[in-house]
């Protein structure tokens, strides 16, 4: 059973347009929500995470905006670059426990 | 260390095989987790160490994978009579009692 479901797969932006990720949980205990950055050979790395008692979290050209009711967040990336590109992983975890459960992932590429 | 650290980086071996998995966590972080990523599958929980508390091993596949965490610092997974779908990047993280994890690069697992 997957808790925290991640689209899309892949992703394809030109250099200066916007990056969208969505993922939706089915948990309604989870009160944390990272996205974590990982690119080909290395570990993922914590990008950015929001708390559900904000609707929305900026950092740089990342935002988080999240929808409590409809149990829903997303990722945008403001004037995507090609640096950009990696693997993003939505996460879900629920207070008292630091096992976070994870997306499948989302590969993005950005062209130049 | 600055970081997480793992190794083998890379590990090829031979169906019935067992292989040791080693992670070195960053100094003073008292939780360790591993995970298991298979391409497009994204996280998968494996197990988790909190100190000395008891590990929860909820996440290992099979009696075939065990892991010890010895002095509240290393870990070693390790994987009896290996499986090809055992082939996969083997991720360490650990943590200091808080939601951030910190990822080493993996291993990266083959079995023929």
């Amino acid at each position: 059973q997957q808790q925290v479901k991640q689209s899309p797969q892949s992703l394809i932006v030109q250099k200066g347009g916007i990056s969208i990720i969505n993922c939706a949980y089915e948990n309604t205990a989870f009160d944390y929500f990272p996205w974590y950055q990982q690119f080909p050979g290395k570990g993922p790395a914590l990008l950015i995470a929001i708390r559900p008692d904000v609707s929305e979290k900026k950092e740089g050209r990342f935002t988080i905006s999240f929808n409590k009711s409809a149990k829903q967040f997303s990722l945008h990336i403001m004037d995507s670059q090609p640096g950009d590109s990696a693997t993003y992983f939505c996460a879900a975890s629920k207070g008292g426990s630091y096992i976070p459960t994870f997306g499948r992932g989302t590969s993005l590429i950005v062209h130049p | 260390g600055a970081g997480v650290s793992q190794s083998p980086s890379n590990k090829v071996t031979e169906k019935g095989k067992d292989v040791e998995l080693r992670c070195d966590p960053i100094s003073g972080h008292t939780a360790l987790y591993w995970y298991r990523q298979s391409l497009g599958q994204g996280l998968e929980f494996l197990i988790y160490f909190q100190g000395n508390s008891a590990p929860d091993k909820s996440g290992l596949p099979s009696d075939r994978f065990s892991a010890e965490r010895t002095g509240g610092s290393v870990s070693t997974l390790t994987i009896q009579r290996t499986q090809q779908e055992d082939s996969a990047v083997y991720l360490c993280a650990s943590s200091r009692m808080s939601q951030i994890q910190y990822f080493g690069a993996g291993t990266r697992l083959s079995v023929l």
